[in-house]
């Protein structure tokens, strides 16, 4: 059964990059046609994608992030991490990650892991 | 962007009673639209894709509807694990996936 489970820091400092990391288990992430991503959700509020990966590397970013946002992944873990550079409070959020449902990268969320909390203080 | 705009934001009804939540979007979407329920510190699912179709385990109880601007999340008969939120989210405009604010049910 396909799992993910999000991990790293809780707490980043503004001006500062938060790193997660998406361990995928069940499965192996260089499966053809699935594509694996990013969602956050702040506080309270809706849901945000950040952007998409194929094993192969290839990326795909939401615009309004896509400064900021570096999309990885590690076939040798079965793993694909998130990198979003000079976070301000308003990054403190759930981030979720996330196998895109149905194959291509333009595409439904099904199943997401858990979610963690980072939260952006000094 | 495309913007899309649930409501209402709150929807209080009972056990068994039918829900009907909107989803409006700025621009046509065609039917790539989906549904998601998320409840209190859990994970959004996935229960309705393009627009009608039900993902692989939800029940029939669920039903997606609309096309263009204009979509529909009917549940027939509410159950106690109902309760919850659900968003819409577009795959139109690529690559700017967007989600709506959400619509809430709660128990009356």
């Amino acid at each position: 059964q396909l799992q993910l489970q999000e991990s790293g820091p809780g707490l980043v400092k503004p001006s500062e990059t938060l790193s997660l990391t998406c361990t995928v288990s069940g499965v192996s992430i260089s499966t053809s046609f699935y594509y694996w991503g990013w969602i956050r959700q702040p506080p309270g509020k809706g849901l945000e994608w950040i952007g998409t990966i194929y094993y192969s590397g290839s990326t795909y970013y939401n615009p309004s992030l896509k400064s900021r946002v570096t999309i990885s992944v590690d076939t040798s873990k079965n793993q694909f991490s998130l990198k979003l550079s000079s976070v301000t409070a308003a990054d403190t959020a759930v981030y979720y990650c996330a196998r895109n449902y149905g194959s291509g990268p333009n595409n439904w969320f099904d199943p997401w892991g858990q979610g963690t909390l980072v939260t952006v203080s000094s | 962007e495309i913007v899309l705009t649930q409501s209402p934001a709150t929807l209080s009804l009972s056990p068994g009673e039918r829900a009907t939540l909107s989803c409006r979007a700025s621009q046509s979407v065609s039917s790539y639209l989906a549904w998601y329920q998320q409840k209190p510190g859990q994970a959004p699912r996935l229960l309705i894709y393009d627009a009608s179709n039900r993902a692989t385990g939800i029940p029939a109880r669920f039903s997606g509807s609309g096309s263009g601007t204009d979509f529909t999340l009917t549940i027939s008969s509410l159950e106690p694990e109902d309760f919850a939120v659900y968003y819409c989210q577009q795959r139109s405009d690529w690559p700017a996936l967007t989600f709506g604010g959400g619509t809430k049910v709660e128990i009356k």
